[in-house]
């Protein structure tokens, strides 16, 4: 059975960092590109970012490309997102979910990251 | 990158059919057959349900069918029950690896 399971959030100031981790089981972890996709509380979903097995490919999306940084430990089966220069906008659930061709099979149960201060 | 435009609600009586559309561009909806459907229930991670413009996995049921013309991706839902009132959103590949996703579309069952 396949399990997602993200930590990380938390309470940062405007300003910060944040490194988001996920860990997976159930499935053959490299097999799968990893992704990072947010929801803004209230919000719809944003695609942030995904790494393919063995870090051989990173993508980001545009707005944050600069401000992210995704890896991956395929050993230890787990994704991670760093995220530097925290904003208020950036308070969102984020998602770690499995990515093949373009679709997200599966998907954790999110972490909530709040920046205020 | 601008996200996909969804309207922002949809209704219909259980039994009917509903569709719910997805515009985006010749660079993304348009470009590629990578286009996907999620259901997201209030407080739940999204449920993948519709992949590659129309195929369906394991376990979803077959009362949701996607389709493509152009620029424009739908989802469309038949037999509405109850337990498909949720927030809808599309996404599709927009080159160089990139995914986008629509704005979302909450469908009530009346």
């Amino acid at each position: 059975q396949v399990h997602l399971e993200e930590s990380g959030g938390g309470l940062v100031k405007p300003g910060g960092s944040l490194r988001l981790s996920c860990a997976a089981s159930g499935f053959t972890f490299t097999d799968y590109s990893m992704s990072w996709i947010r929801q803004a509380p209230g919000k719809g979903l944003e695609w942030l970012s995904c790494v393919s097995p063995g870090n051989k490919h990173a993508m980001y999306a545009d707005p944050l490309r600069g401000r992210l940084s995704v890896s991956r430990d395929d050993a230890k089966r787990s994704v991670f997102l760093q995220i530097d220069n925290l904003r208020a906008e950036d308070t969102a659930v984020y998602y770690c979910a499995t990515e093949n061709y373009f679709k997200s099979d599966y998907w954790g149960r999110g972490t909530l990251v709040t920046v205020s201060s | 990158q601008s996200a996909l435009t969804q309207p922002p609600s949809a209704s219909g009586s259980p039994g009917q059919s509903v569709t719910i559309s997805c515009t985006g561009t010749s660079s993304d909806v348009g470009a590629y057959d990578y286009v996907s459907w999620y259901q997201q229930h209030p407080g739940k991670a999204p449920k993948l349900m519709i992949y590659e413009v129309n195929k369906r996995p394991s376990g979803v049921p077959d009362r949701f069918t996607g389709s493509k013309s152009g620029n424009t991706a739908s989802l469309t839902v038949s037999g509405l029950q109850a337990e498909d009132e949720a927030d809808y959103y599309c996404a599709s590949h927009a080159g160089g690896g990139i995914v986008i996703f629509g704005g979302g579309t909450r469908l009530t069952v009346l």
